[in-house]
């Protein structure tokens, strides 16, 4: 079936604005993860779902950072007031119980 | 607190060569171990893993990375190298228990020259 899929793939914001990057699981996945990968760098982990409930969010640099998948399925990372350091490649990977996670392609966010 | 350190930042070999990309973890636990790689403008894809199974472990084009308790390594090789293996390759540690966050090393960028 189709993969992990996320939109947009790039995002240009300017400083101060929010910003909302769109995650779309493999169907029956129940595992959901968000990652943060800067440039040159290995990804690091941001938050993680099972289902509709966020289990850990320890990874979220800030405030700013919220993640929600009301669903259980579909999720999204919102970030508000964007800073010029928040611009990386966010990537999304969803699992089943146990199973190796699957990762999108990941959405490069620009702050300018 | 699980870490994961990859030696080298940059590895360049010969088409045809052996390619050895280092990999040392730290854990309080018997960890999960995986491999990933990433091409350009893509996700990561899994190349292999360790659980707790077969020390060495066979993955996709080739790949196969032995665990080394001992050494707490996890390193990658692969006996040929194509073109097509030049792209970014990640190792990563989890705690033995699944549906956990990933912790991964900074990578290591594979050049392949003809």
């Amino acid at each position: 079936g189709a993969g992990v899929s996320q939109s947009p793939r790039y995002k240009v914001a300017k400083r101060g604005q929010d910003v909302a990057l769109r995650c779309d699981p493999i169907s029956g996945h129940v595992s959901l993860f968000w990652y943060q990968q800067a440039l040159g760098q290995g990804p690091e982990f941001l938050t993680y779902f099972q289902n509709e409930a966020q289990l850990d969010k320890s990874g979220l640099p800030s405030d700013r950072f919220f993640a929600e998948r009301p669903e259980g399925s579909v999720s999204t990372l919102k970030i508000q007031r964007t800073q010029q350091e928040d611009s990386a490649v966010y990537l999304c990977a969803s699992s089943l119980a146990g199973d190796q996670q699957y990762f999108g392609p990941g959405t490069r966010l620009t702050v300018t | 607190a699980q870490s994961v350190t990859q030696l080298g930042s940059h590895v360049s070999v010969s088409e045809g060569a052996l390619v050895l990309l280092r990999c040392n973890y730290s854990s309080s636990v018997p960890p999960y171990l995986f491999w990933y790689v990433q091409y350009p403008n893509q996700g990561l894809q899994l190349l292999l893993k360790y659980t707790s199974a077969a020390t060495l472990v066979k993955g996709i084009n080739g790949f196969e990375a032995e665990f080394k308790k001992s050494e707490t390594s996890f390193h990658l090789t692969k006996p040929s190298a194509h073109m097509s293996d030049a792209a970014e390759y990640f190792c990563a540690v989890s705690p033995p228990s699944g549906n956990t966050p990933l912790v991964f090393g900074k990578g290591t960028r594979l050049s392949v020259i003809a």
